[in-house]
């Protein structure tokens, strides 16, 4: 079955940068685009990053000002984010989601993991 | 970027039947992929519906998804509501950046 494990969250000083990591079984991982999406405390639900299942296509919410990367590593079946020059605001649940489309983005997940807490706090 | 609309609240009782709305602000909500995702308290969201209307395996068909160009809108409906099916419920669509509804809180009383 399907799983996907986040891992990585944890307390950071503002400024400070983080990297989470999201890894999956169950599926042939090469061939769909993952995403990340966070969840601040009490808050709903916010799209972060997208790429492809190759890695060559990347896409970023708007909000995120260039601060944070996404990546994977089809090698190892695990989907990245790094997260640079961190805020308050980062503070959220992170999770990691799968795209349903085989070698395209159709932008719609059917997989989520189960996130890590990133809490961003001097 | 356009958003996505939702009632912040509802409420039905065991049994009957209760539909969730998404209103799209701009951009025809046929144009991208609608999808509905499940999270209780305390748990990581899980799908209901994706592409518009299809379930995952799993999520009982009293479970439907639909769209509505005349209101550019979609909709959730579950029927039979149960005690467990009390949650919140989040529209999501995409055109190249992800965009999420505010979610629903769904309280079957």
């Amino acid at each position: 079955q399907v799983q996907l494990v986040e891992s990585g969250g944890g307390v950071v000083q503002p400024g400070g940068s983080l990297r989470l990591s999201c890894a999956a079984s169950g599926f042939t991982f090469s061939t769909f685009g993952m995403h990340w999406v966070r969840q601040a405390p009490g808050k709903g639900l916010e799209w972060v990053a997208v790429i492809s299942y190759d890695g060559s296509n990347k896409y970023y919410a708007d909000s995120l000002k260039g601060r944070f990367t996404i990546s994977r590593d089809n090698s190892k079946n695990t989907l990245y984010l790094q997260m640079n020059s961190l805020r308050a605001e980062d503070t959220a649940v992170y999770y990691c989601g799968k795209d349903t489309g085989i070698t395209m983005l159709r932008g719609a997940f059917d997989y989520w993991g189960q996130g890590t807490l990133v809490t961003v706090s001097s | 970027n356009f958003m996505l609309t939702q009632p912040h609240s509802v409420s039905e009782s065991p049994g009957k039947t209760v539909t969730i709305s998404c209103t799209r602000s701009s951009g025809n909500i046929a144009s991208n992929y609608v999808q509905w995702y499940q999270q209780r308290p305390g748990s990581s969201p899980t799908t209901v519906i994706y592409e518009d209307h299809h379930r995952p395996s799993g999520v009982p068909d009293r479970f439907s998804g639909s769209i509505d160009i005349s209101s550019n809108s979609a909709s959730l409906t579950i029927s039979g509501l149960k005690t467990e099916d009390e949650a919140d419920y989040y529209c999501q669509s995409y055109d190249g950046r992800g965009v999420f509804g505010g979610g629903t809180k769904l309280t079957v009383l």
